[in-house]
């Protein structure tokens, strides 16, 4: 399958800064993106689709300045959590559609970045 | 999209088949089903999909009843690293992201 990669794999900052968190679609390229959150215990929750050179979508609930979403190119989107507080420390899961497949249309996730705010 | 339901849990033996059963009785006519899998503390990791024939893979089988209400997945010899949760997604291919249930946790016991 296709390969999605994240980095950081794991984040531990101060309360009030901002972290950016990448993802990379390594062999593929992906003009649809997604990010996802998960606490623990929980299951994956969609935050917001990311288009290539246009805006992201956010989902309902989802602050569209406190995640700032980036997807400058076909292989990489970004997510800025800004003025992080502690009740944003989860587990942030990117995801990549792989069109290449005629008639599918499959989802390869990333690794995941765990955020950790003090 | 369709709603699924599946179990919260199950065991399997390992070295034997695991099977896992999900429900999607208001799938419609363009759905596909989808399974994921999610090993502790990793991204989910894609298994399989399909729309109305059985499907078979390195990973795993697929089957889809003729009426498509349901499917079950079946890893035809669990080992101790299938032990994950698995999900089971219904959606139009194409169109929209992956919305993702409570999946069923299965734990392959030695």
């Amino acid at each position: 399958g296709a390969v999605v990669s994240q980095h950081p794999s794991r984040v531990i900052c101060k309360s009030g800064t901002s972290v950016k968190i990448e993802c990379r679609s390594l062999d593929f390229q992906a003009t649809t993106m997604f990010w996802y959150r998960q606490f623990p215990k929980k299951s994956l929750m969609l935050m917001a689709t990311s288009n290539e050179g246009s805006k992201a979508t956010y989902e309902q609930g989802v602050e569209k300045d406190k995640f700032l979403i980036n997807h400058a190119s076909l292989t990489l989107s970004t997510l800025t959590v800004t003025s992080a507080h502690p009740e944003d420390s989860s587990f942030y899961i990117c995801s990549a559609r792989d069109r290449r497949l005629a008639g599918t249309d499959t989802q390869y996730f990333g690794p995941g970045t765990r955020l950790t705010v003090l | 999209d369709a709603k699924t339901t599946q179990p919260t849990s199950m065991d399997c033996a390992e070295g034997r088949a695991a099977n896992l059963p999900c429900n999607h009785s208001t799938i419609s006519g363009n759905e596909y089903v989808y399974w994921y899998r999610q090993i502790h503390s990793q991204g989910p990791q894609y298994i399989i999909h399909g729309l109305k024939n059985n499907e078979t893979n390195e990973m795993a089988s697929l089957i889809i009843t003729e009426d498509r209400k349901s499917s079950t997945l079946i890893l035809p010899h669990a080992t101790l690293r299938d032990t994950a949760v698995y999900y089971c997604i219904v959606r139009v291919a194409r169109n929209t992201p992956l919305v993702f249930g409570k999946g069923t946790r299965l734990s392959v016991i030695a």
